[in-house]
Formats: C-alpha cells, sequence, structure tokens
C-alpha cells in the first residue's frame, strides 16, 4: 500500500515570495491532515479537512495561509507572502475517518527554508 | 487548553540499558495517549496508543501506561537497541474527537554501542 506522498521534499525561497506544497493521501482515506513543526518542537496542526470539507482551521495563519482540497482526495497548503517564521517542515496526514480511533499517516513532509 | 511536555532531550543511553521518557499531560475530558517515533531521514510512525485510563500501550518492546491520577504516559523499554535512536513525541487527541493530535516538543535519544 502506498504511503502519503508529499511534493517537493525541500524548498527555499526568499521572505515575501509565495509557495505551494501538495499532498496525496492514502487512498480511500476520508481525513487529512496539515501540521506544521518547528525546528525544535512537536508538530502543529494548521487545519483538518473531511472530505473535501474543512473540519478544524482555527490555528490557519489566514491572512497568509490557504488549503484546498478539491474533489476530497488531495490537497495544497500555500503560502502568500511567506515570511521568516515559516521555516518549518510542512507534514501531511491522513486517515480512514476523522477520530482518535483511526490511524493517523504521515507523509515525509516538506522542509522549508524563507532567507 | 490540552498540552503535553516531554522531558528535555538528547538522552544518550549505551546499548541494552533501561529507557524511560517522561510525558505528562493537561486536558479536559478523557483523551487518547500516543506515542509517535520519527528515525533519522524517515517521517513520523505510531508507536503505541492506549485509549482509556490504566491501558497499557506496547509495541517492539515499548511501553507505556495511561496513568490519570498523575495525567502521565511515561514511554519504557527494558533494554534499548542502536536501531531506536530516533526522535520520540509523546501526543494526546483533542477533546472533540476530530482525530486532531497536540504533541509535545519531542525527545532525541541516542543510543551507543
Amino acid at each position: 500500500e502506498a504511503g502519503v506522498a508529499q511534493s517537493p521534499r525541500y524548498k527555499i525561497i526568499e521572505k515575501r515570495q509565495s509557495v505551494a506544497f501538495w499532498c496525496n493521501p492514502i487512498s480511500g482515506h476520508a481525513t487529512l491532515y496539515w501540521y506544521q513543526q518547528i525546528l525544535g518542537q512537536g508538530p502543529k496542526l494548521l487545519i483538518q479537512f473531511q472530505n473535501n470539507g474543512v473540519v478544524d482551521d482555527s490555528q490557519l495563519p489566514k491572512d497568509r495561509f490557504s488549503a484546498e482540497r478539491l474533489k476530497g482526495v488531495d490537497s495544497t497548503l500555500k503560502i502568500q507572502p511567506a515570511k521568516l517564521e515559516d521555516s518549518a517542515v510542512y507534514l501531511c496526514a491522513s486517515s480512514y475517518r476523522e477520530g482518535a480511533s483511526y490511524e493517523q499517516y504521515f507523509g515525509p513532509g516538506t522542509r522549508l527554508t524563507v532567507t | 487548553g490540552n498540552s503535553v511536555t516531554q522531558m528535555e532531550g538528547p538522552v544518550t543511553l549505551s546499548e541494552e540499558a533501561f529507557l524511560t521518557i517522561n510525558c505528562t499531560y493537561t486536558a479536559t475530558g478523557y483523551p487518547s495517549l500516543f506515542w509517535y517515533v520519527q528515525y533519522p531521514g524517515e517521517g513520523l510512525q505510531l508507536l503505541l496508543k492506549a485509549t482509556k485510563a490504566d491501558d497499557k500501550g506496547s509495541n517492539k518492546g515499548f511501553e507505556a501506561t495511561y496513568r490519570k491520577e498523575t495525567t502521565s504516559f511515561h514511554l519504557e523499554k527494558g533494554s534499548v537497541q542502536v536501531s531506536d535512536s530516533a526522535v520520540y513525541f509523546c501526543a494526546l487527541s483533542d477533546s472533540g474527537n476530530t482525530g486532531k493530535l497536540i504533541f509535545g516538543q519531542g525527545t532525541t535519544l541516542q543510543v551507543k554501542p
């Protein structure tokens, strides 16, 4: 079974530029999560989708971050414009359904460096 | 709000030593508790979990017991191997049962031969 795919794996941009990350979840998984992991910290949820609807985006900085999951499969996370403090690893995870009973499977992450 | 606190790392042990990584939490309701592991160059993987008080999660020789009275979920292993070197994250599920995870800051374990 293929795991969660993410691209690109690494990205370096200058502040005020824009960037987009892509995630393809495990086939059949209805729930998709985007987490931000700053160096030395644990992952923090940015947004959660159930199919193509948003369940929780309370921690998403909506003035600069946006995410979509059209058709309820793959998802894109965008930052525009980027700030230095956005340097982090962006992790995508998926689970069969929402709820603590369903294991989340994580992708390898995209490491973003903003200079 | 809900939060997780882990012991500071790095933790450096010799092979076959006993491992304890402390984890305490603050939460409303009755969250599920998890340990995730991140091996070098790989993504996060679920190591074990416990869904209610006094449950013991176990996997690959690792164990953790959900202690509601001390709000703790300490990770233990009787004899570590070099291959256990990784970053370990304690996490809890948000009480809304959406599946949202709240993570601790992670503890790096280094096992030397």
